[in-house]
């Protein structure tokens, strides 16, 4: 199966911060990518799809990009409500999707 | 808007079926454009996707799970179902079920989950 793998683990920023999370994957994947964000005791919520699409009603801080193997996820501004647990999926191989173990963002 | 809400016991003892059904509101889950999956997450743990059912009834597992897992669809209940069979305590988890839209382009086809349903917790213990 395809191996997602986040870093970093954890981060800790600030309000206004501009961040940046990478996933990569084991093996190529094309733009077979989505991040969702997910808070504590909630479902995860779906930010970007197809690598680089913008999920209807997300804010425009946050964006992605790459293909291949080498994905990042950044959020341009860090507010408050940003503050959660991070992850990318692979939707390349449905004979197993697959995500990565996570990136906790936490407040400075 | 569609909304996906689990139901099932959240208690199973070890060797037992665990048993979920996913309500779907809002919308048909006969819907052709969208494909309806399972997923779950241990307690501080990441996401496992377990795996998918068509409106066909065409179904895909994840291959770690699949000797174990069926999943099923009701369209005439907008529901489909998860069974997972001969568990264990490494089945703790939330159970997520989820709704997976498609589309393809030159360069194929493109998946996501969107939305999600709140989850449900399922403890294996005796």
């Amino acid at each position: 199966d395809i191996q997602m793998t986040q870093s970093p683990s954890s981060l800790s920023a600030s309000v206004g911060d501009r961040v940046t999370i990478t996933c990569r994957a084991s093996q190529s994947i094309s733009s077979y990518l989505n991040w969702y964000q997910q808070k504590p005791g909630k479902a995860p919520k779906l930010l970007i799809y197809a690598a680089s699409s913008l999920q209807s009603g997300v804010p425009s801080r946050f964006s992605g990009s790459g293909s291949g193997t080498d994905f990042t996820l950044t959020i341009s501004s860090l507010q408050p409500e940003d503050f959660a647990t991070y992850y990318c999926q692979q939707s390349y191989s449905t004979l197993g999707y697959t995500f990565g173990q996570g990136t906790k963002l936490e407040i400075k | 808007q569609v909304q996906l809400q689990e139901s099932g016991p959240g208690l199973v003892k070890p060797s037992q079926t665990l048993s979920l059904t996913c309500t779907v509101s809002g919308g048909s889950i006969s819907s052709g454009s969208y494909y309806w999956s399972w997923i779950r997450q241990p307690a501080g743990k990441g996401l496992e996707w377990i795996g998918r059912i068509y409106t066909s009834g065409s179904t895909n597992y994840n291959p770690s799970l699949k000797s174990r897992v069926t999943i099923s669809v009701d369209t005439s209940k907008n529901q489909f179902s998860l069974k997972l069979s001969s568990v264990t305590a490494a089945d703790t988890a939330v159970y997520y079920c989820a709704r997976e839209p498609f589309y393809y382009d030159s360069s194929g086809t493109f998946n996501w989950f969107d939305p999600w349903g709140q989850g449900t917790l399922v403890t294996v213990s005796s």
